[in-house]
């Protein structure tokens, strides 16, 4: 079955920029699904970031357009998000996971998530 | 932004209790949304999708009903391992929105 791994520094400095990959395996970003970033800062809920086809069309959440970015490397199975200008409020539990898509739509599978600081 | 109301935000109840959670849209959203339940230190996991299909391998105890702007998602049963926190996502339209939350814990 389909299973996502993120991968990237844990540690980033104000106005930095955050760079996180998520690989995919177990089948192909090239199928018809949408692939998601999700944060989550200590101790609050989800924050839906943005998403990406395998065709390269994104949609992004408006509060963070102007900061963020999302690629794809179809010669990997693996997408990526940048956040750059980042301050102590990105400071988050990022995870990718796949929007499954038919005729409902869904979050599945998730990664296990990793943690990002934003500090000096 | 279309906004996602929970209520309660935390909720204390027993094994083999009958829990009730609400979700409210600030408009419309047809029956696209989906039920979230994570417990701490691990990623989401879908319980309920379309507003009422439940996802495979979810227990048949979860159960999820609305359309439109007002949902609920049902426990019939509590178990042990349901003791975590649920959220509500709504994707009828961008940006994607999630509740804040409800804590279900044990009385």
């Amino acid at each position: 079955q389909v299973q996502l791994q993120e991968s990237g520094p844990g540690l980033v400095k104000p106005s930095g920029t955050l760079s996180l990959t998520c690989v995919v395996s177990g089948g192909s970003i090239s199928s018809s699904n949408w692939w998601s970033w999700v944060r989550q800062p200590p101790g609050k809920g989800l924050e839906w970031i943005g998403e990406i086809y395998h065709s390269g069309s994104t949609n992004y959440s408006p509060s963070l357009k102007s900061r963020v970015t999302i690629s794809v490397d179809k010669s990997k199975n693996q997408f990526s998000l940048k956040l750059s200008s980042v301050t102590a409020a990105d400071t988050a539990v990022y995870y990718c996971a796949r929007f499954y898509s038919s005729s409902f739509n869904y979050f599945d599978p998730w990664g296990q998530g990793t943690l990002v600081t934003v500090s000096s | 932004a279309i906004q996602m109301t929970q209520s309660p935000s935390s909720l204390s109840a027993s094994v083999g209790d009958r829990v009730t959670i609400t979700c409210r849209a600030s408009q419309g959203i047809r029956n696209d949304l989906g039920w979230y339940q994570q417990k701490p230190g691990t990623a989401p996991k879908v319980l309920i999708y379309g507003a009422s299909s439940l996802q495979s391998g979810v227990p048949s105890r979860f159960s999820g009903s609305g359309s439109g702007t007002d949902f609920t998602l049902t426990i019939s049963s509590l178990q042990p391992e349901d003791f975590a926190t649920y959220y509500c996502l709504q994707d009828y339209n961008y940006p994607y929105t999630f509740g804040q939350g409800t804590k279900l814990e044990i009385k």
